[in-house]
């Protein structure tokens, strides 16, 4: 069974930093694109980040600089550093897994963790 | 940049009744789009991808259309379990690699 656990949440003052770990496990880590995703408090999804299998990494204009993606193979494990933190990026954070067909990488996340609160206030 | 504009912001509809909610890409991006459903305190699940293909234990009211830049995700006839967010959401290549999704479709009970 695929599982994504997430974890390193909490409360952070503004300009502070915080990492974040998502555990994999159930499928072969190292196959997988992974992501990061938030949502604010009643409001929608916004992409935060993407890793490749070689470890190219993509991040939208409101984190980039800030936020760095990284992925532990061996430990079958996700991470989000997040650097200079903002009111506005208080939110739960999701480890996303991209779907993979026949080898194919897909446009889509077939697998969610349950997510991580990160509270950005002083 | 590709915008997705989802519509109507809120459906209000009763048990049984038939579900049309809309998705609107600011420019084609072929059938590769996708649909999630989330419930309140739940992650996202995977509905629909390519446009119209069911995932994996999806039940057969959900259906999935369009192409281009107009997509339609359809429920057939709403059961009690099916009242939550939709958002639809594709990947772009060009200028930059982007996930995006649209704003979400709340269906709530009428």
């Amino acid at each position: 069974e695929v599982q994504l656990v997430e974890s390193g949440g909490g409360l952070v003052q503004p300009g502070g930093s915080l990492r974040l770990s998502c555990a994999a496990s159930g499928f072969t880590f190292s196959s997988y694109d992974m992501h990061w995703v938030r949502q604010a408090t009643g409001k929608g999804l916004e992409w935060v980040s993407a890793i490749g299998t070689a470890g190219d990494t993509y991040y939208p204009g409101s984190v980039k600089g800030r936020f760095t993606i990284s992925r532990e193979n061996a430990k079958n494990s996700l991470y989000l550093q997040m650097n200079s933190l903002r009111a506005g990026d208080t939110a739960v954070y999701y480890c996303a897994r991209v779907a993979m067909h026949s080898g194919v990488v897909e446009n889509y996340f077939d697998y969610w963790g349950q997510g991580t609160l990160v509270t950005v206030s002083s | 940049e590709i915008v997705l504009t989802q519509s109507p912001a809120t459906l209000s509809l009763s048990p049984g009744e038939r579900a049309t909610l809309s998705c609107r890409a600011s420019q084609s991006v072929s059938s590769y789009l996708a649909w999630y459903q989330q419930k309140p305190g739940q992650a996202p699940r995977l509905l629909i991808y390519d446009a119209s293909n069911r995932a994996t234990g999806i039940p057969a009211r959900f259906s999935g259309s369009g192409s281009g830049t107009d997509f339609t995700l359809t429920i057939s006839s709403l059961e009690p379990e099916d009242f939550a967010v939709y958002y639809c959401q594709q990947r772009s290549n060009w200028p930059r690699v982007t996930w995006t999704f649209g704003q979400g479709t709340k269906v709530e009970i009428k």
